[in-house]
């Protein structure tokens, strides 16, 4: 797939357990962030997005965490499945500027039996 | 909703040809981005627009490659002529309002 091994950091996580996927943004300034999920061969798909006015969002299965001191964004995902296997993304954005969304490198979450 | 559509899903062409990558967005959405994927690179943005203007196309790696909106629906990249280091995969995605794009299942390129 795109995202073949050379640079991309992998996780690896037992099927079950929580996983966590780090990720830390560039941009100071950024005021709006996404998650997104990658699987091979399709495009990236949307999962939970977070204002920076806010510290903490949950949706079904995942949680994303904003921490803007240390410009750190997490994602959480609960009981994790082997579908849940892919590629995750963080992005940013400066909202009330910019319509720009900027892609981080990428985690690949890597499902054990 | 059929999604961002995109078409063709495969190409494959040799150096110094012409290609033009093919995106019909979502409809009702007003903005549109294109973003070109690679193992080195990861996911970069080429141009976006809204309401089909060009809003920024500081993304675009050289004059080879330009970008048209001539409509809501509709909206090409192209790239003349073309080089090996252009292979990649091509992604258009729309989004209404707030940016927040959704992907289409992209355009994998190779240029030989």
């Amino acid at each position: 797939g795109e995202n073949v091994g050379l640079h991309l950091p992998t996780l690896s996580v037992q099927e079950g357990d929580n996983s966590i996927i780090n990720c830390a943004y560039s941009n100071s300034a950024s005021d709006y962030f996404i998650w997104y999920k990658q699987e091979s061969g399709k495009g990236p798909q949307f999962i939970i997005d977070i204002r920076s006015n806010m510290d903490k969002r949950q949706g079904q299965r995942v949680t994303v965490l904003l921490n803007k001191t240390v410009k750190h964004l997490s994602l959480q995902i609960a009981a994790t499945q082997p579908g849940d296997s892919a590629v995750y993304f963080c992005a940013e954005n400066l909202m009330n500027r910019d319509d720009k969304i900027i892609f981080g490198k990428g985690t690949r979450l890597h499902i054990l039996p | 909703d059929a999604g961002v559509i995109q078409s063709p899903r495969h190409e494959v062409t040799e150096m110094g040809q012409e290609v033009t990558l093919r995106c019909k967005p979502i409809s009702g959405h007003d903005y549109l981005f294109w973003y070109r994927q690679t193992m080195m690179r990861g996911l970069e943005l080429l141009i976006y627009f809204n309401n089909n203007v060009p809003i920024d196309d500081s993304g675009m790696p050289e004059d080879r490659f330009s970008a048209k909106m001539p409509n809501a629906s509709f909206s090409t990249l192209k790239i003349q002529p073309s080089e090996p280091r252009d292979s990649a995969v091509y992604f258009c995605a729309s989004s209404e309002g707030l940016p927040r794009p959704f992907f289409g299942p992209g355009t994998r390129l190779t240029v030989l």
